[in-house]
C-alpha cells in the first residue's frame, strides 16, 4: 500500500531564512505533486513533478523530485509571511494519496 | 469558470441522519473524487471515480457511498451519521486518474 510521509509536519520560520520541506513514498511513483492550503481554503496546485530529477521553481519555492530515492523536496527560499499555509505533497499509483501536510508560519 | 463546486458548503446533522454531498466539475475532466480531511492527517481518500460509469473505494469507504451521476457529477452520501463522520469533505476533478486534480471549495461537515 502506498505510504506518503512528510516532514516536518510543522515548520515555524523567520522572515529570510531558508528551509527544506520532505516528502517519502514507499512505492514507485512516475508523479508527485504540491499543493498549498491556506487556512480555512481549499488546496492550490503548486507543482507537478513527472520523472526523475525534475525541478520546477515557482517565486522562493522549488521542488525538486528523486524518483529512485522515492523523495521529493519543497525548498523555501528567504521567506516570507505569505507563505504561511500548510503543504502537502501527493503521489499517484493507482490513486492520488496525499501527505499529512506541512504547516509553515513565517515570522517577521 | 466555477471549476468545481460543492454544497452545501456547511451542514450540522444528528447521528443517524442521512445526507448527500453534492459535486459538480464543468472542466469535462474524466476522473473525480471525494476526499476527507481531519487535522493532522491530511486528505484521505474516500471514493474515486476514474471515468464516467466507474467508482472505486479508497482508503477509508467505510460509511459512505457515492455515485457518478454523469460526466459532471459526482456525489457521496452518508446514509447514517456518526460523530466519526465530522470532516471537512473535498471534491476533486482531474483531466485523468493521476493528473493534477482541481479541488471544490469544502463542505464542513459536523455530526452531533
Amino acid at each position: 500500500e502506498l505510504k506518503v510521509e512528510q516532514n516536518p509536519l510543522f515548520l515555524s520560520m523567520q522572515e529570510g531564512k531558508n528551509y527544506t520541506i520532505y516528502c517519502n513514498y514507499s512505492t514507485t511513483s512516475d508523479r508527485l505533486y504540491w499543493y498549498r492550503q491556506d487556512p480555512g481554503k481549499s488546496l492550490e496546485s503548486l507543482f507537478v513533478l513527472l520523472s526523475n530529477g525534475a525541478v520546477k521553481q515557482e517565486g522562493r519555492l522549488m521542488a525538486s523530485l528523486d524518483t529512485k530515492a522515492r523523495l521529493s523536496t519543497l525548498h523555501i527560499t528567504a521567506a516570507v509571511h505569505d507563505l504561511s499555509a500548510t503543504y502537502f505533497c501527493a503521489v499517484h499509483f493507482r490513486d492520488m494519496r496525499f501527505g499529512a501536510g506541512t504547516r509553515l508560519t513565517v515570522k517577521p | 469558470n466555477a471549476g468545481v463546486t460543492q454544497t452545501p458548503k456547511f451542514q450540522v446533522l444528528k447521528t443517524g441522519q442521512s445526507m448527500t454531498l453534492q459535486c459538480a466539475q464543468d472542466m469535462n475532466h474524466n476522473s473525480m473524487y471525494w476526499y476527507r480531511q481531519d487535522p493532522g492527517m491530511g486528505l484521505r481518500l474516500i471514493y474515486y471515480s476514474a471515468s464516467e460509469g466507474t467508482t472505486d473505494k479508497g482508503e477509508v469507504p467505510n460509511g459512505y457511498n457515492v455515485s457518478r451521476l454523469n460526466k459532471r457529477e459526482f456525489s457521496l452520501r452518508l446514509e447514517s451519521a456518526a460523530p466519526s463522520q465530522t470532516s471537512v469533505y473535498f471534491c476533486a476533478s482531474s483531466a485523468r486518474p493521476g493528473t493534477e486534480a482541481f479541488f471544490g471549495q469544502g463542505t464542513r461537515l459536523t455530526v452531533v
